[in-house]
């Protein structure tokens, strides 16, 4: 049973340009997460989705910031316009619901230049 | 925003010693979590505590809740090189359901 898989494992990009992450969860997890970690700091929650809802994302910025998880597929985190305050090792976890373990990726490491 | 006191930051040892570390906040947690994080991967579960007073054990790792619900402790005993790594421990809030509340980690190093 393969795990959560994220990709692309390492991303670069200039300021102004976009940033897809992409999260598939375990097979089974209907729940996704997305949190952040900067360097030496603890995770950060950003965002809670569930097939085709978003259920809580009071973590994440307002601007340029979205998520998705659509019926079919992965689940994205998109940052429009990145800034260089937005490189950050970017994690991706999933449930069976929303009270159980949540199981984590190896994340994203989005660096912008 | 809510916070973990996690501690040590790091931790020099030798090998075969035993490690203690915790956490502590001042809001009520339902459910405590040990990660640990090895570089350039995410966190792995080591324990999951969901009752006050718990003590729970994974091999040489043992964590326990603690009965005010605002600490949790995490001892690894004869400590392996393998052991090296950054250790999370996360906490889910009182009447959440999901989201985790992280300490900052303490860095493990073991001394050749």
């Amino acid at each position: 049973n393969a795990g959560v898989m994220q990709n692309p494992r390492h991303l670069v990009r200039r300021r102004g340009q976009e940033a897809r992450l992409r999260c598939s969860p375990m097979k089974g997890h209907s729940h996704v997460y997305w949190y952040r970690q900067l360097p030496e700091e603890g995770l950060k929650f950003m965002v809670y989705l569930q097939k085709e809802n978003i259920i809580d994302e009071s973590g994440m910025p307002k601007e340029r910031f979205s998520a998705e998880f659509p019926k079919e597929g992965p689940s994205i985190l998109r940052i429009q316009q990145v800034v260089r305050g937005d490189s950050a090792a970017y994690f991706c976890a999933s449930s069976t619901t929303g009270r159980e373990t949540q199981y984590f990726g190896p994340g994203t490491r989005l660096l912008v230049l | 925003g809510q916070q973990l006191n996690q501690s040590p930051q790091s931790m020099f040892i030798q090998e075969g010693e035993d490690v203690s570390m915790n956490c502590t906040s001042s809001s009520i947690f339902n459910t405590w979590l040990w990660y640990k994080q090895d570089p350039g991967e995410g966190p792995v579960l080591l324990i999951a505590l969901y009752k006050a007073g718990e003590l729970t054990s994974n091999g040489r790792l043992t964590a326990q809740f603690g009965i005010t619900r605002k600490d949790s402790f995490l001892n690894i005993s004869a400590s392996i090189p393998s052991d090296v790594g950054i250790y999370f421990c996360a906490g889910q809030l009182m009447g959440s359901n999901y989201q985790l509340i992280w300490g900052a980690g303490t860095k493990l190093i073991i001394k050749p």
